[in-house]
């Protein structure tokens, strides 16, 4: 089963709202939790990173917050652009063998 | 340009059939790995490598095998492909165990 929980499967933002996408886990062996953005044909790449001693870390209009002991994290994406539609992927890596879990993916559609 | 390249792009194929995906960076990094995605599914770690000649499973690794006899390349081959298989297929390397992987572009697999 999925390892990582994320919601919502879709959602749809205005030009310059807030699109928030949240994950959630239950192994507490995950120690680095990356953000993947995928565009239509291509294969995903990584967005921002944090790892679990940081609540918060910011990039340009992208910001995920971690919260350990509810075991969640989100992210943030602040002033959301047309160019920011794109499907994206929370995932979680095992501290001792580097198994890497995803989520099953959020498609953010921004409309102009 | 640092890359991961994958063949073939699309591959239709039959049930039982043998076939292999080929995967190469020319980033020289240590670990490889192996995803297939699915609709609801997200990505779902199939192989791993973390060096050569060191492989371990993922989450769904049965009716897969793979082999990393070089650094740069890390094939996945279906011995028996079933319909099952049909999926989206992606390789991925990084520097340092999984973190920030580089993809490559996909491998659209149909088996009839």
């Amino acid at each position: 089963q999925q390892q990582v929980k994320q919601s919502p499967q879709s959602l749809i933002v205005q030009k310059g709202g807030i699109s928030i996408i949240n994950c959630a886990y239950e192994n507490t062996a995950f120690d680095y939790f990356p953000w993947y953005q995928q565009f239509p044909g291509k294969g995903p790449a990584l967005l921002i990173a944090i790892r679990p001693d940081v609540s918060e870390k910011k990039e340009g209009r992208f910001t995920i917050s971690f919260n350990k002991s509810a075991k969640q994290f989100s992210l943030h994406i602040m002033d959301s652009q047309p160019g920011d539609s794109a499907t994206y992927f929370c995932a979680a890596r095992v501290r001792w063998d580097y198994k890497l879990s995803f989520g099953a993916g959020t498609t953010v559609t921004v409309r102009a | 340009e640092a890359q991961v390249t994958q063949n073939p792009r699309y591959l239709i194929t039959v049930t039982g059939k043998k076939l292999t995906v080929t995967c190469s960076q020319n980033m020289n990094h240590e670990y490889m790995s192996w995803y297939r995605q699915d609709p609801g599914l997200g990505l779902r770690q199939i192989y791993y490598s973390m060096n050569v000649e060191v492989t371990d499973k993922g989450d769904v690794p049965e009716g897969y095998k793979v082999s990393r006899k070089e650094k740069r390349n890390f094939p996945l081959i279906l011995e028996s492909p079933s319909p099952n298989q049909t999926s989206l297929y992606f390789c991925a390397s990084s520097v340092d165990r999984g973190e920030k992987l580089f993809f490559g572009s996909g491998t659209q697999l149909s088996v009839l």
